[in-house]
C-alpha cells in the first residue's frame, strides 16, 4: 500500500459538465500519473507530473487538464465531459526505491466515471 | 517509442508453470523491460523488471533473450490468485512514461 487514494470512486455526470478527479498520496513522491483504462486499449497515459506545478502530456491528453499545487495532490479535470471520456481512471505514483532502477509505479484503486 | 506484442489470452492449469511471452523487436539498447499485472477490479501492480540478464524475485522470473527482442515472464506454480492481465512494457532509460498496451489475460484452471 503506497498510500494512494482517489476520489470520488464512482461518478455519473452529464455531457458538457466539468468534472474533477482527485489523487492524494501520503508519501511525498515526486512523480504522479493519470491513466485511463478502456476495453481493448489497456491503460493509456493522460498526463503526468514531476513536481509541484510541473506537468506534461501523455498519449491521450486532449480534453483533459491537470494541476498540482501541492506534492500530495494531483487533480485531473475534464473541462466539458463527453461520452468518449467514460472510462476507469487510475492514478499512480512512481516509487522505485524498493527495487533499484525499477521506477516502480504504485496505482490507486481507480475512479469509474460515466458520462451520460 | 518501442512497442510490445503479447498474446491476448492464455490458459494454465493450477500448480503448473506458466510462460508468458512478449516480443519487442524494436527495443533499443537502453530500454528496460518491465512486467506488471492487473488483478480484477484493481490497479496494476509491479511484477519484475530487467535490462539484459535474467531476473528472479519472489513473484516470478524474467527470461530475456540474448538479442533482447523478446522476453518471457515465468510463474513457477500458477495459483488461482495469479489470474490477471499481464503487461509487458518497455521503459526508456531516461523516460518517465510507461506504455501499457493491452496485455495477456491469464486464466488459471483449477
Amino acid at each position: 500500500d503506497a498510500g494512494i487514494t482517489q476520489s470520488p470512486r464512482h461518478k455519473v455526470t452529464e455531457t458538457g459538465t466539468p468534472v474533477t478527479l482527485r489523487c492524494h498520496q501520503t508519501e511525498n513522491h515526486r512523480y504522479m500519473y493519470w491513466y485511463r483504462q478502456d476495453p481493448g486499449h489497456g491503460l493509456r497515459l493522460i498526463h503526468y507530473s514531476y513536481g509541484v506545478k510541473d506537468t506534461d502530456k501523455g498519449e491521450v491528453s486532449d480534453g483533459y487538464s491537470v494541476s498540482r499545487s501541492k506534492t500530495e495532490d494531483f487533480l485531473l479535470t475534464l473541462e466539458s465531459a463527453t461520452s468518449s471520456q467514460t472510462s476507469v481512471y487510475f492514478c499512480a505514483i512512481r516509487g522505485g526505491l524498493a527495487v533499484p532502477g525499477s521506477y516502480e509505479q504504485y496505482f490507486g484503486p481507480g475512479t469509474r466515471l460515466t458520462v451520460t | 517509442d518501442a512497442k510490445t506484442t503479447q498474446p491476448n489470452s492464455m490458459e494454465s492449469n493450477e500448480e503448473e508453470p506458466v510462460h508468458l511471452p512478449c516480443n519487442h523487436s524494436t527495443i533499443s539498447g537502453t530500454d528496460y523491460i518491465h512486467w506488471y499485472r492487473q488483478l480484477p477490479s484493481q490497479g496494476p501492480e509491479y511484477v519484475i523488471h530487467g535490462l539484459t540478464s535474467n531476473v528472479n524475485n519472489r513473484m516470478a522470473s524474467l527470461a530475456i533473450a540474448e538479442d533482447r527482442k523478446s522476453s518471457t515472464l515465468i510463474l513457477h506454480r500458477a495459483t488461482l490468485r495469479d489470474a490477471a492481465v499481464y503487461y509487458c512494457i518497455l521503459r526508456p532509460n531516461t523516460g518517465n512514461q510507461f506504455y501499457f498496451g493491452t496485455g495477456t489475460s491469464l486464466t488459471v484452471i483449477p
